[in-house]
C-alpha cells in the first residue's frame, strides 16, 4: 500500500532563510509526487507536481523539489522564505495504477519575523 | 475553466444525527471525486473516492458514507453522527489517474463540528 512520511511536524525558520520540508513515500511503482499548501481554515493548492523527466522540478511561489529515486524522498525546498509562506504543506503520492491519491500528516512551516 | 462547490461552509450537529455534505464539479466530465477528512495532527484522510457515476471505493471502516448519484456530484453523508465524525471535509476532483492529470483540485471545504 501507498504511504507518505513528513517526518517534522513543525518547522521554523527566519524569513529569508532557506528552507526544505522532507517527504518520504512508499509505492510499489512509479510514484506520482505532489506538493500541496494550505492556508488556514483554506482548501489545498498545489504547489509543483513529479510524473516523470527530470528529477528537480519548479513550482509556483518559488518552491523547488527533487525526485530521489533511491531515497525514496521528495523534498521541497525554497532558497528564502517569505512571511507569506506560512502554512502547512502536504506531500502526496499517487501513480499509473491507482486512482487513489494519498497524503501525510503535513508539516506546519512558521516564519520569524 | 473547471470549479469545484462544496457546501456548506460550516455545520454544528448533534450526535446521533444525519449529515449531508454535498460537492459539486463543473467545467468537466467524467472527473474522479474524492472525500477527504482532515483532523488536527493527522494530516488529510481519504475517505472515499470514485471514478463514475454509482462507483465508490471505500478506504476506511466507519459511518460515514459516499454516493455519486450524477457524473459531477458526490455527496458524503451519515445516518448517525459520532463525535469522531468532527473535522474539516475537503472534497476534491482530478481527471482521471494514470497521467500527468492526476493532480487534486480541492473545494474550501466543510467545517463539522459535532456536539
Amino acid at each position: 500500500a501507498q504511504s507518505v512520511t513528513q517526518p517534522d511536524i513543525h518547522i521554523t525558520v527566519s524569513e529569508g532563510a532557506s528552507l526544505e520540508l522532507r517527504c518520504n513515500y512508499s509505492y510499489g511503482a512509479t510514484p506520482y509526487l505532489f506538493w500541496y499548501v494550505q492556508s488556514p481554515g483554506q482548501g489545498l493548492q498545489l504547489l509543483l507536481k513529479y510524473f516523470s523527466g527530470d528529477t528537480l522540478v519548479q513550482g509556483i511561489k518559488g518552491f523547488e523539489a527533487e525526485f530521489k529515486r533511491s531515497q525514496s524522498s521528495f523534498n521541497l525546498r525554497k532558497p528564502s522564505v517569505h512571511w507569506s509562506d506560512a502554512a502547512e504543506y502536504f506531500c502526496a503520492v499517487g501513480g499509473r495504477r491507482d486512482d487513489k491519491i494519498i497524503f501525510g500528516k503535513g508539516t506546519r512551516l512558521h516564519i520569524l519575523p | 475553466s473547471q470549479t469545484i462547490h462544496q457546501w456548506p461552509a460550516t455545520l454544528v450537529q448533534p450526535v446521533g444525527s444525519p449529515l449531508s455534505l454535498e460537492c459539486t464539479v463543473e467545467g468537466t466530465s467524467n472527473p474522479n471525486l474524492y472525500w477527504y477528512r482532515q483532523a488536527a495532527g493527522r494530516g488529510l484522510q481519504l475517505l472515499f473516492y470514485s471514478v463514475g457515476i454509482g462507483q465508490i471505493s471505500s478506504e476506511v471502516p466507519q459511518n460515514l458514507s459516499a454516493s455519486r448519484p450524477q457524473d459531477r456530484q458526490f455527496i458524503l453523508s451519515s445516518k448517525k453522527l459520532l463525535l469522531s465524525d468532527s473535522g474539516f471535509y475537503l472534497c476534491a476532483w482530478s481527471r482521471l489517474a494514470g497521467g500527468p492529470g492526476g493532480e487534486l483540485f480541492f473545494g474550501e471545504g466543510s467545517r463539522l463540528t459535532v456536539l
